[in-house]
């Protein structure tokens, strides 16, 4: 069945770093994948998504790109923030039903 | 104006007891699903409807069972309720043929 591995956390970073998440999936046909945001005490949001191999989905400054050949769609900001602190969830969806990683805990320290 | 709200926000019940979560969408979608989160944050679908239609019933007890009074509510009723239905339960909705899918606050359910 369709499956999803991210990095596992907790992630701690210092304000303007660099942060990468690492996503891996496995799954028949082309699934679509996402990154969805779980900001503290809040749902899931949106963060960025790619529907085809090569696309790019970015989105207030994380970019991902969608691997085929990796089977990859690792997670990237060139400068995090104090407010990017949250967990973090790769996606895949194959037949409109989303399968999530584990979630990976961000924390950004000022 | 919520997209997707959820009552209650936090629910405490005793083991045994018979509990429901109301979920309501006012973004005009036919699709809605149920997402259980554990402790660990795993998140894992349980049960989408389209326009009122169960299409995706995963391997959940049927001490749960959901219920559509119409496209805009999706209500989750939780029978003989158990210490491992402890978790936090999102609601969500999509558009039909649309990966996106919108999602409420959740509710944290606590069963002592």
């Amino acid at each position: 069945g369709d499956s999803v591995t991210q990095m596992e956390g907790p992630v701690t970073l210092s304000e303007e770093a660099f942060l990468t998440i690492n996503c891996t999936y496995t799954a028949t046909g082309y699934p679509s994948l996402f990154w969805y945001v779980q900001y503290p005490g809040e749902g899931l949001q949106l963060l960025l998504k790619a529907t085809k191999a090569d696309d790019k989905g970015s989105n207030k400054g994380f970019e991902a790109t969608y691997r085929k050949e990796t089977t990859s769609f690792h997670l990237e900001k060139g400068s995090v923030q104090v407010s990017d602190s949250a967990v973090y969830f790769c996606a895949l969806d194959n037949d409109y039903k989303l399968s999530f990683g584990a979630g990976t805990t961000v924390t950004v320290r000022a | 104006d919520t997209a997707v709200s959820q009552t209650p926000k936090y629910l405490v019940t005793q083991m045994g007891n018979d509990k429901s979560i109301k979920c309501e969408q006012n973004l005009g979608h036919d699709t809605m699903y149920w997402y259980k989160q554990d402790s660990k944050k795993f998140l894992k679908i349980m049960f989408s409807y389209n326009n009122k239609e169960l299409i995706i019933n995963e391997t959940v007890p049927n001490r749960f069972s959901p219920k559509s009074p119409d496209k805009a509510h999706l209500n989750l009723h939780i029978n003989s309720l158990e210490l491992g239905d402890s978790a936090v339960y999102f609601c969500a909705s999509s558009f039909p043929g649309s990966n996106e899918q919108f999602f409420g606050p959740g509710t944290r359910l606590t069963v002592l």
